[in-house]
């Protein structure tokens, strides 16, 4: 397994609170990804990195902000909490081969409650 | 812009029984396509990928999917379910390239449950 670790594994925090949650990986991969998953929705990109200090925003990055100020951390920002923001985030890490292509690891998930 | 429909949200099938989710997928050049396996409560597993070459490919536990360009498809077969496969499964679709990151766009998943 790809080692990936999220933290914290489950948080319920109030609306307008900022909250920030964290992925941590061993495997010195240059790309890490947050998604949120919902039902009937799948996953969907949040934010990426393809490099120390390099983001760019997914599809659905609205109050939502990231760092990676190491190449093994990667961290959301939810600004100010909204309870349309409950759902579970995973973050993934990828290393692109000399084909242009690379597969995604997952981490195991973090379970975000907005009351 | 890329996109991944899985037309069954539920299926159900009985143990030793043969399996097959289906995925479509709509991208302009050639796709990078996986399948992810999820248990409750856990993350995504990656069950097998096509890059390129043989249009089928076989995967972990006993998974193949056949890469089909004429009906962009990319469907998921088990010859025997057995009942720990019972979990969620996404197709995705990614854009390669080098020096960008490989974006994957998920399927809303199937749920497959099995019965004994």
């Amino acid at each position: 397994d790809a080692g990936i670790t999220q933290s914290p594994r489950h948080k319920v925090t109030e609306t307008g609170t900022p909250v920030t949650l964290r992925c941590h990986q061993t495997e010195n991969h240059r790309y890490m990804y947050w998604y949120r998953q919902d039902p009937g929705h799948g996953l969907r990109l949040i934010h990426y990195s393809y490099g120390v200090k390099d983001t760019d925003k997914g599809e659905v990055s609205d109050g939502y902000s990231v760092s990676r100020s190491k190449t093994e951390d990667f961290l959301l920002t939810l600004e100010s909490a909204t309870s349309s923001q409950t759902s579970v985030y995973f973050c993934a890490i990828s290393e692109i081969t000399g084909t242009g292509a690379g597969e995604q690891y997952f981490g195991p998930g973090t379970r975000l409650t907005v009351t | 812009a890329q996109s991944v429909t899985q037309p069954d949200i539920h299926i159900t099938v009985s143990e030793g029984a043969s399996l097959e989710l289906r995925c479509n997928y709509s991208y302009g050049a050639t796709p990078y396509l996986f399948w992810y396996v999820q248990s409750p409560g856990q993350g995504l597993q990656l069950l097998l990928k096509y890059f390129s070459g043989d249009t089928l490919v076989q995967g972990i536990k006993g998974f193949e999917a056949e890469f089909k360009r004429s009906q962009s498809s990319f469907n998921l077969r088990k010859p025997s379910v057995h009942w720990s496969d019972a979990a969620e499964y996404f197709c995705a679709v990614g854009a390669g390239g080098t020096g960008t990151a490989s974006k994957l766009t998920f399927g809303t998943g199937t749920r497959l449950q099995v019965t004994l």
